[in-house]
This record gives structure tokens, C-alpha cells and sequence, in this order.
């Protein structure tokens, strides 16, 4: 039964598009978030939220807008696609914010073209 | 904000030898600290943690050691096997305790 689910795993799309990648979490956890990781594989958070509401923006540009309808869902909606969003996505859940262990789901690999 | 630096960005090491992976952090108020692993194409998956109350824990072949004054941890693998071939991220918690700061993640290499 996996704890953290996203879909899709692969997208490829073309520059300016706008794309949705879905999370869910069955772990309980109040916390989510969405990391990016870069070609060089630096894993970087882009938002967290507790509850539904949102805790973290991490400085990330308005064309990538999260939505949380309940806590054990978190998506990520992103307009106008551009070359540079091309990445792995990674959602991930933990039970108490920073404090404990992050569970990760398997990523959503984005290709811009 | 919160500032990981993890050192070395790659690491090669014969089987049955170990490797070491050290990592510092900006804010004093960091008190949770986890290492991650992650193979190629996978996600990662945490190997060990530790919290500020502690300055060491094991589990098996793997240790972590975290020093509260100067700011770091780190990371030992005693014995590695060509298994442990992988990408080791570790982390620090921020003073408000909402998210998880990565470091720039250490490639590993066991050879045989």
C-alpha cells in the first residue's frame, strides 16, 4: 500500500502549457510538501503546507500554484510552462512539520520542450 | 534562513572500506537531523536520524554524529558494499520546525 502516491510519474509537455501533478498521502501526516530536484540533483522545497493551509513559499514564481483540498491531498498546478521547470517533482508528508521524518513519493519527472 | 553545506559532492571507495560524509548548518536552533539515501531513479528514503539531545547513534553498519557547538554532523559507513552506490542528502530542521533544509548531496561510489 504506498504512502505517498503521485501522478504522473513521466510528463513531457511543451513550453507554455499548463500541467497539474497530483499528491496523496495515506500516512495521517498533517504536513506536506512539494521539493524540485534539479539536473544536479539538488533538492530544493518549494511549499509546505499543515493542515491545508499554506506555511512555506519558498520564493517560488506565481506560475506554480499549489492547492491542498484536504490534508491528505496536495497538487501543484504550474502555467505557462518554461524550459528551466523541467525537473523532478517530489511530494512528500511528515507527521509533525520539520521534527520528524519526510516520506517522499516516487516523483514526477517534468520535461519541457 | 536555514544553510546546509555538505562535504565531499562525490566520493569513490573500495568495498569493505569506509566513507564519511560531514555536513554543517546555519541555525542554532536546528534540533533534527536526518540523512537520506537515493538511488538512481528512486526516492529518497531516510537511513538514520538524530536530534540535538543525542551526539551519536548507530544502526549497523551505518553512524551518525552530531556536534551542537560547531554546527555539524556526519555521516559513517563502515564496511560498504556496492549497495550503498548511491546519493546521500542530509538535512536540518529551521528554528520554526516547518520544513526540512537539504544538503547539496554527496555522490557515493563503492568500487570492488
Amino acid at each position: 500500500d504506498t504512502a505517498v502516491s503521485q501522478t504522473p510519474k513521466y510528463l513531457v509537455t511543451q513550453m507554455g502549457n499548463d500541467k497539474s501533478i497530483k499528491c496523496e498521502q495515506n500516512l495521517g501526516h498533517d504536513t506536506m510538501y512539494w521539493y524540485k530536484q534539479d539536473s544536479k540533483k539538488f533538492l530544493k522545497i518549494m511549499f509546505s503546507y499543515n493542515n491545508k493551509e499554506l506555511i512555506i513559499n519558498e520564493t517560488v514564481p506565481n506560475r506554480f500554484s499549489p492547492k491542498s483540498p484536504d490534508k491528505a491531498h496536495l497538487n501543484l498546478h504550474i502555467n505557462s510552462l518554461e524550459l528551466g521547470d523541467s525537473a523532478v517533482y517530489f511530494c512528500a508528508s511528515s507527521p509533525v512539520g520539520g521534527h520528524t521524518e519526510a516520506f517522499f513519493g516516487q516523483g514526477t519527472r517534468l520535461t519541457v520542450v | 534562513g536555514e544553510n546546509v553545506e555538505q562535504h565531499p559532492s562525490t566520493l569513490s571507495v573500495q568495498e569493505g572500506d569506509s566513507a564519511v560524509i560531514k555536513c554543517t548548518y546555519s541555525d542554532s536552533a536546528s534540533n533534527y537531523f536526518p540523512w537520506y539515501k537515493q538511488e538512481l531513479g528512486k526516492r529518497p528514503q531516510l537511513i538514520i536520524d538524530i536530534r540535538s539531545n543525542v551526539g551519536e547513534k548507530k544502526d549497523q553498519r551505518i553512524a551518525v554524529t552530531l556536534n551542537k557547538t560547531a554546527k555539524h554532523f556526519s555521516l559513517h559507513i563502515t564496511e560498504t558494499q556496492p549497495e550503498d552506490s548511491a546519493v546521500y542528502f542530509c538535512a536540518a530542521n529551521t528554528g520554526t520546525a516547518s520544513k526540512l533544509t537539504f544538503g547539496t548531496g554527496t555522490r557515493l561510489q563503492v568500487t570492488l
